[in-house]
């Protein structure tokens, strides 16, 4: 069964800084990766989505790595908003079931002013 | 585009009673599903839907029905409900079946409490 862990569960940190997410995954034999975030309350917004033959993706501010034969991938944020606190959600595509994802319990992020 | 979008937001149950989350997508995606997030408990699959007429159990499909009658709308059925099923319900589709470069949407789910 594909385990997903991510480090830290919660973080905070003044505005500007920039902080590296962590997500753990038990099986490398994955199809893509998902990092999605999360409001109180709402529902999970996409940000970024890594192939399994992919080392990386962008978008903004946002980076995400991925290193499936160490089964690990970094969200990084550049230069942190208040408007960035929030959830953040890895979430693996194991391919034995299209479309299922594994998710991790997510990390819970403040940045304030 | 409305995305997906679900209803009820907020639901309040006696134990025992059955009710359906509704859940309906605007994109003509094939795949559709259905989680629960609990707290420190991540997100669950617990039905899904490859397409209209077919679905299959996920990880806790236990007091759950649901069906896939047309490509927009897959209602999520509450049997008997019990205080363990008290939870967010999340519902989510994705595009073209067989296609792992797409996105998953999520609506803004169902905050359910079974008394």
């Amino acid at each position: 069964k594909q385990e997903v862990t991510q480090i830290p569960a919660a973080l905070s940190v003044p505005e500007g800084e920039n902080l590296v997410l962590n997500c753990s995954f038990t099986d490398s034999a994955i199809y893509n990766l998902q990092w999605f975030r999360q409001d109180p309350g709402k529902g999970l917004t996409s940000l970024l989505l890594i192939q399994s033959s992919q080392r990386e993706q962008t978008s903004g501010r946002l980076n995400a790595s991925l290193d499936k034969s160490s089964g690990r991938s970094t969200l990084y944020i550049a230069a942190s908003q208040p408007g960035d606190s929030a959830t953040y959600l890895c979430a693996v595509d194991r391919g034995s079931t299209l479309g299922r994802l594994y998710f991790g319990r997510g990390t819970q992020l403040t940045v304030w002013p | 585009n409305a995305g997906v979008t679900q209803t009820p937001k907020f639901q309040v149950l006696k134990t025992g009673q059955s009710m359906t989350l509704q859940c309906a997508q605007d994109m003509n995606h094939e795949y559709m599903s259905w989680y629960r997030q609990d707290p420190g408990m991540g997100l669950r699959l617990i039905h899904y839907s490859v397409g209209a007429g077919i679905t299959d159990q996920g990880e806790v499909p236990n007091g759950y029905n649901v069906s896939r009658s047309t490509t927009e709308d897959f209602p999520l059925r509450l049997l008997s409900a019990a205080p363990s099923q008290t939870s967010v319900y999340f519902c989510a589709s994705t595009g073209t079946s067989g296609s792992r470069t797409d996105t998953q949407y999520f609506g803004p789910g169902t905050r359910l409490t079974v008394l």
